[in-house]
């Protein structure tokens, strides 16, 4: 396993398109959680999941934004009309369910121009 | 929700031993205390996590005392390559609301040669 996997690494759109970033844990790992990162801020919690139940949502995450896990596995979160303060990291962690810590992806940086 | 105070930068030198410092004054009884490191255009990376006293593993030690109203990460003669941002996270990894797992801003290490 190469750990958690996130798609594309940078992604430009223009405001008001819609985009789509993909998310693999590592396969063991059962809990898989979306953050957003701004320059010089740490990252912010958007959602989790465990297995295919989506259990928390943040209330930075807008009616633009959704995230799915089908089956439990891979997961995506959508940006639907994206503006300019979209523009962040957008980084995927997983973890197996009980302590220790999460495993993050290297992150999406979204360029919304 | 267990806030945490860190330094936001801190100074060393190659060689040297550096202790961060996080203030969670309302940790509560279920909360582990666990530190990240990140590096710049990375996702943060796990480096230790403890219930109470002190943990040791192969890059850091933890200690904490026993009110555990605060905890010091200890990195033993750092390098260049330990220059990152430290965040300190204080929450029940096991059940509960992983949104209030908060990454603040970090303490931002700077090792020189």
């Amino acid at each position: 396993d190469t750990g958690v996997s996130q798609n594309p690494r940078h992604k430009i759109t223009k405001r008001g398109q819609n985009v789509t970033f993909r998310c693999d844990p590592i396969s063991e790992h059962n809990r898989l959680y979306w953050y957003r990162q701004t320059l010089g801020q740490g990252p912010e919690f958007l959602t989790y999941f465990q297995n295919e139940a989506q259990l928390e949502k943040s209330r930075l995450l807008s009616d633009r934004f959704s995230a799915e896990r089908p089956k439990g596995s891979f997961s995506t979160l959508e940006i639907q009309r994206t503006e300019q303060g979209d523009s962040a990291m957008y980084l995927c962690a997983s973890s197996p369910q009980g302590t220790g810590g999460y495993t993050f992806g290297s992150g999406t940086r979204l360029t919304v121009v | 929700l267990a806030k945490t105070t860190q330094p936001i930068s801190m100074d060393s030198y190659e060689g040297q031993e550096v202790n961060i410092t996080c203030s969670h004054n309302n940790i509560a009884t279920n909360d582990y205390i666990t530190w990240y490191q990140q590096f710049p255009s990375q996702g943060p990376r796990f480096i230790i996590q403890g219930y109470k006293t002190k943990v040791t593993n192969e890059v850091a030690s933890l200690f904490i005392p026993a009110d555990r109203k605060s905890s010091t990460l200890s990195l033993p003669r750092v390098s260049l390559s330990d220059t990152a941002v430290y965040y300190c996270l204080v929450g029940d990894m096991r059940g509960g609301s992983q949104g209030n797992l908060i990454f603040g801003k970090g303490t931002k290490l700077s090792v020189k040669p």
